[in-house]
């Protein structure tokens, strides 16, 4: 799988929006961008994935660039309780056997 | 609520004892996993299992034991574990290896 890079930590005013970025130089064809995130102390929370398109949820948006090699999960208006740990993963989609790597993440920080 | 349940919710156990954790998911999934984390560490993948068959070992050590009698039950069977052990277990489970749901974890204690 490829690797990814993302800062240590960010903060965002509650309200705004927060913009998490991630690189990812080396993915393949064939790899999904998915984000998870992590709440202090819980299992880490399935947020939003995807391959080549921009996709929404009610939770995020994806913004993945053109050649690939980068995208953005945006938070529309971050709130206090969205505060964690935020995880940017490649893989391939399907296949059960497939590893999930978790890297360090971002520490995301929403300050009142 | 994530419909992957774990038990119990903390432990604290001394490097003799032989203890148990336990998954159980409520969501059809074909695979089940099991991650350690330690202290401000990232999670690392442990097993995998797929249609029950184990499909991923991550060199871990005997001393950590897997079991899936079924595709809705996964455990873990701790025996003579080490201090350096004590860590947050997770599970979890997907359909097809796409996105995980995870359960709250086993916060592990060993003395």
């Amino acid at each position: 799988d490829a690797k990814t890079t993302q800062p240590p930590s960010m903060d965002c005013a509650e309200g705004r929006a927060a913009n998490l970025p991630c690189n990812h130089s080396t993915i393949s064809g064939n790899e999904y961008v998915y984000w998870y995130r992590q709440i202090h102390s819980q299992g880490p929370q399935y947020i939003i994935h995807g391959l080549k398109n921009n996709e929404t949820n009610e939770m995020a948006s994806l913004i993945i660039t053109e050649d690939r090699k980068s995208s953005t999960l945006i938070l529309p208006h971050a709130t206090l309780r969205d505060t964690a740990v935020y995880y940017c993963i490649v893989k391939v989609g399907q296949g059960g056997s497939e590893k999930l790597v978790f890297g360090k993440g971002t520490k995301l920080t929403v300050n009142p | 609520e994530t419909g992957v349940t774990q038990t119990p919710r903390h432990l604290v156990m001394g490097m003799t004892n032989k203890k148990s954790l336990k998954c159980e998911q409520h969501l059809g999934h074909n695979a089940m996993y099991w991650y350690k984390q330690s202290a401000k560490k990232p999670l690392e993948l442990m097993f995998v299992y797929n249609f029950k068959e184990q499909t991923e070992n991550n060199s871990v050590p005997s001393r950590f034991s897997p079991e899936c009698p079924n595709s809705s039950h996964l455990f873990l069977h701790l025996h003579t574990l080490q201090p350096e052990d004590s860590a947050l277990y997770l599970c979890a489970s997907s359909q097809q290896g796409e996105k995980l749901f995870f359960g709250s974890g086993t916060q592990l204690s060993v003395l």
